[in-house]
């Protein structure tokens, strides 16, 4: 059984469309991320959300919309899709706000043509 | 602005032998350090951790080590194994609640 799972795990699409990557975790976690993975290897924190609530949101274009309707739940969905948005996003969860190690899905590899 | 810096894209190190993965900050508020391992297609591993109250934490054939004047940590892995062969991230946060920057990794390959 999975501890964060997310879906879809590939996604082709063509730009300006609009799609969503779901992800659950099923540790019990109040803390949940979306981290973008970059053709540099960068990872990099995008959202986090502790017990539903919005608790970072680095410099990410609105386009980027998560949405926590539970704890164990945070989707991201991605509006007009752009040529850069292509990367793998990553879901993680921490046991609780401020401290932790992070546990990852297996990441979501976005390709926008 | 990258503040958690890991210089070498890749290493390979015989079975057996040591391998050192380094990894540079440039945050002094930075108390909290993390290694994670990745294998192709799989999210990253936790694998091992340290505080800044502390300059080295051992787990089996982990070690990690923190010099904080220098703002540089390295991962030990002795003896090095096949199965070690993955992409390292180092990892750091500090009291801006539980952000973490990460490196853009370190694969190590080991050789039989």
């Amino acid at each position: 059984d999975t501890a964060v799972s997310q879906t879809p795990k590939y996604l082709v699409t063509q730009m300006g469309n609009d799609k969503s990557i779901k992800c659950e975790q099923n540790l019990g976690h109040d803390t949940m991320y979306w981290y973008k993975q970059d053709s540099k290897k960068f990872l990099k924190i995008m959202f986090s959300y502790n017990n539903k609530e919005l608790i970072i949101n680095e410099t990410v274009p609105n386009r980027f919309s998560p949405k926590s309707p539970d704890k164990a739940h945070l989707n991201l969905h991605i509006n007009s899709l752009e040529l850069g948005d292509s990367a793998v996003y990553f879901c993680a969860s921490s046991q609780f706000h401020g401290g932790g190690e992070l546990f990852f899905g297996e990441g979501s590899r976005l390709t926008v043509l | 602005d990258q503040q958690v810096k890991q210089n070498s894209p890749s290493l390979s190190v015989q079975e057996g032998r040591i391998s050192i993965l380094n990894c540079d900050y440039t945050n002094s508020m930075f108390d909290y350090f993390l290694w994670y391992k990745k294998y192709p297609a799989e999210g990253p591993t936790f694998l091992i951790s340290i505080s800044s109250i502390k300059d080295k934490n051992e787990d089996g054939r982990f070690t990690v080590f923190l010099n904080k004047s220098a703002k540089h940590l390295s991962l030990h892995i002795v003896p090095s194994q096949p199965g070690d062969s993955a992409v390292y991230f180092c990892a750091a946060s500090g009291d801006t609640g539980n952000q973490f920057y990460f490196g853009t990794g370190t694969s190590l390959t080991v050789i039989p």
